[in-house]
């Protein structure tokens, strides 16, 4: 059974850091490409990057609002998915999914607050 | 970027009828396009990718059509416990983008 476990969100003020990890089992974690989505309080879902399988490259690509703030990795020895966020705003206060980039499967989302 | 444009924003509809929401995409994505249910506290769930591919266990009375930059999710026959909020997202191009959503509620 496919599992996507986040962890990590909390309550950060404006300006700080965070790291979301996201512990992946089930699947074979070293071939597959990964993303972030995000969704703010009552809106609707966003799109924030996705990295690579290393046999693919391992690179990265992020959304608009977040590129130059937020560094999507991996570890495909502990089968593990991390987004670090630095400078972060009040509008990235949501829920951030770890998922297979093909969007077939899905954590249960951390809940990030940037609030001072 | 593809724009995704989903309609309506909100139904509300009867228990056995029949529904469908339109997404049109600003570009043509082939059958890249996928349709998600997310109920209230969790996760989305796939339903149909690509555009016309019911996801395994997912009800018969869900259905996905269309390519290029018209889709559609029809539920044939409404049942309560498709009360949710319905997402299309398209998978050809990054950065990946979604519809706004469409919320239904049973009558």
């Amino acid at each position: 059974e496919v599992q996507l476990v986040e962890s990590g969100g909390g309550l950060v003020k404006p300006g700080g850091s965070l790291r979301l990890s996201c512990a992946a089992s089930g699947f074979t974690f070293n071939n597959a490409w990964m993303s972030w989505v995000r969704q703010a309080p009552g809106k609707g879902l966003e799109w924030v990057g996705r990295i690579k399988s290393k046999i693919d490259g391992g690179t990265a690509d992020y959304a608009a609002p977040v590129k130059g703030r937020f560094t999507i990795s991996r570890d495909d020895s502990k089968n593990t998915l991390d987004l670090q966020m630095n400078s972060l705003k009040a509008e990235d206060t949501a829920v951030y999914y770890c998922l297979t980039d093909m969007s077939d499967y899905w954590g249960q989302g951390t809940l990030v607050t940037v609030s001072s | 970027d593809i724009h995704l444009t989903q309609s309506p924003s909100f139904l509300s509809a009867s228990v056995g009828d029949r529904v469908t929401i339109t997404c049109r995409a600003s570009l043509g994505i082939s059958s890249y396009l996928g349709w998600y249910q997310q109920k209230p506290g969790k996760a989305p769930k796939v339903l149909v990718y690509p555009a016309s591919t019911l996801q395994s266990g997912v009800p018969s009375r869900f259905s996905g059509s269309g390519s290029g930059t018209e889709f559609t999710l029809t539920i044939s026959s409404l049942q309560p416990e498709d009360s949710a909020t319905y997402y299309c997202q398209q998978l050809h191009s990054y950065p990946r983008t979604f519809g706004q959503g469409t919320k239904v509620e049973i009558k």
